[in-house]
């Protein structure tokens, strides 16, 4: 199985635009997906297949791929967006084990 | 309306079998493409994949834990079913069953989880 890294904390202030990184060997060739983790509850799927937003996801969530590397961008961060958040990859041959990274602390001072 | 719920024992005790079940509406499991999979979160920490069973029964277990674990499903009252052996204090967690079956894997609706512990 491979690991997908993701820093451990960021911080922001409200209206400016956060970035939260993912690396992993496999990316180029799978599809990344972000989840947001509020406390307590359970995760919310923010971003699919790299960069597909749900409906009811605000637009400022947007995903993007660059070799090893995703990003999840929030622009113009809001106080509500405080929360934990993963990404996550999955073989759908069932090679490899589905792989969460291991979480980033969104912090909105 | 796509919901889960998780169900299980709060507490059991080391060596102990943990067995959960998800129940869900809104989705088939006989439905070409779906697949519910598994997922626990030890507090504080991060979210790791344990199993999914898809609409052929194929079973998929996370690399580390496979020899503990066995996911089935009960299609008719549309139920998902976790067991885990020999439990241990380091596996307690909250559980999660979520749903995939959009073609990659990838989770869009959770239950809201049932917290395990394991008393030593």
């Amino acid at each position: 199985s491979y690991e997908l890294t993701q820093p451990p904390s960021v911080s922001v202030s409200p209206g400016q635009t956060a970035r939260i990184t993912c690396s992993g060997e496999a990316l180029p060739r799978q599809y990344s997906h972000w989840y947001q983790q509020k406390p307590g509850q359970a995760p919310v799927l923010v971003i699919y297949k790299d960069t597909e937003r749900p409906s009811g996801i605000p637009e400022r969530f947007t995903g993007s791929s660059s070799g090893t590397t995703v990003t999840l961008t929030i622009s113009g961060v809001q106080t509500e967006d405080e929360a934990d958040y993963y990404c996550q990859s999955g073989d759908t041959s069932g090679i490899y084990d589905v792989v969460f990274g291991g979480g980033t602390k969104l912090t909105v001072l | 309306q796509v919901t889960l719920k998780e169900s299980g024992p709060a507490l059991v005790k080391r060596t102990q079998t943990l067995t959960l079940t998800c129940i869900f509406s809104g989705f088939s499991l006989t439905t070409p493409g779906m697949r519910v999979s598994w997922i626990r979160q030890p507090p504080g920490k991060a979210l790791e994949w344990l199993a999914r069973i898809d609409w052929e029964d194929d079973k998929f277990y996370s690399t580390s834990l496979k020899t503990r674990l066995t996911v089935s499903k009960d299609t008719s009252k549309n139920q998902v079913f976790l067991t885990m052996t020999n439990m241990d204090p380091e596996d307690t967690a909250t559980y999660y069953c979520a749903r995939d079956g959009r073609g990659e894997i990838y989770f869009d609706y959770w239950g809201q989880g049932t917290q395990v512990t394991v008393s030593s």
